[in-house]
């Protein structure tokens, strides 16, 4: 059974990096893309990125300049850091499993798995 | 980046009713190679992360119950609870993995009449 555990900070100072973990078992991180989502208080879900063993990533243009998501094959975990941070940051962070799920000829990148998500204050 | 615009924001049903949300992508979500619209859709209950329901925007993902049904084609789409239960509160979120940066609809919260 895949799980996924997010670890980190629940507090972060303005103008600090946010740094989250999240460790994967019950599968390989060194296929399928290793994702973040981030949903603000009372609000709707929003897209972080993802980043793939094979080295590619792909960001939210809003949080590009941002955000960097890594993946450390050794520990099975994978990472998000976020710089600058301001208060619009604040937001319950999700890590998510985009699987590269194909059947024939098609494939389909949804989120099939998800941590239980950890609240992020962005506060001085 | 592709907009998904969900409607309506609030419903509320009666136990054993039929519920149905709407999604409206900005561009096709249509894969042409495959002919497979790039759409899921996912149940968040309070507390809880998103699960995922919906895969190419009408096949149901393993354990997903039959009274959930997604439909539609080109830019619109539909997912349907055919009678409504009391564990189906939650909000319903539709999102697109056609293109690169993914999107997700501002989610539609599902409530009992």
């Amino acid at each position: 059974q895949v799980q996924l555990q997010e670890s980190g900070p629940g507090l972060v100072k303005p103008s600090e990096t946010l740094s989250l973990s999240c460790s994967v078992s019950g599968a390989s991180i060194t296929s399928d893309y290793w994702s973040w989502v981030r949903q603000p208080p009372g609000k709707g879900l929003e897209w972080i990125g993802y980043a793939h063993y094979r080295g590619v990533t792909n960001y939210n243009p809003s949080l590009m300049s941002r955000i960097t998501i890594s993946l450390d094959t050794s520990k099975s975990q994978f990472s998000l850091k976020l710089t600058s941070v301001t208060a619009a940051d604040t937001a319950v962070y999700f890590c998510a499993r985009e699987r590269d799920y194909c059947r024939g000829d098609s494939c389909s990148f949804d989120f099939d798995y998800w941590g239980h998500g950890t609240l992020v204050t962005v506060s001085s | 980046d592709v907009v998904m615009t969900q409607s309506p924001d609030s419903l509320a049903v009666s136990l054993g009713e039929r519920a149905t949300i709407n999604c409206k992508s900005s561009q096709s979500v249509l894969y042409s190679s495959n002919n497979k619209y790039y759409l899921a859709w996912y149940q968040q209950k309070a507390g809880q992360p998103p699960k995922l329901l919906i895969y190419w925007a009408s096949t149901r993902a393993s354990g997903v119950p039959d009274r959930f049904s997604g439909s539609g084609s080109g830019t619109d789409f539909t997912l349907t609870i055919s009678s409504l239960q009391a564990e189906d509160v939650a909000v319903y979120y539709c999102q697109q993995y056609r293109f690169m940066h993914r999107t997700f609809g501002q989610g539609t919260k599902v409530e009992i009449k």
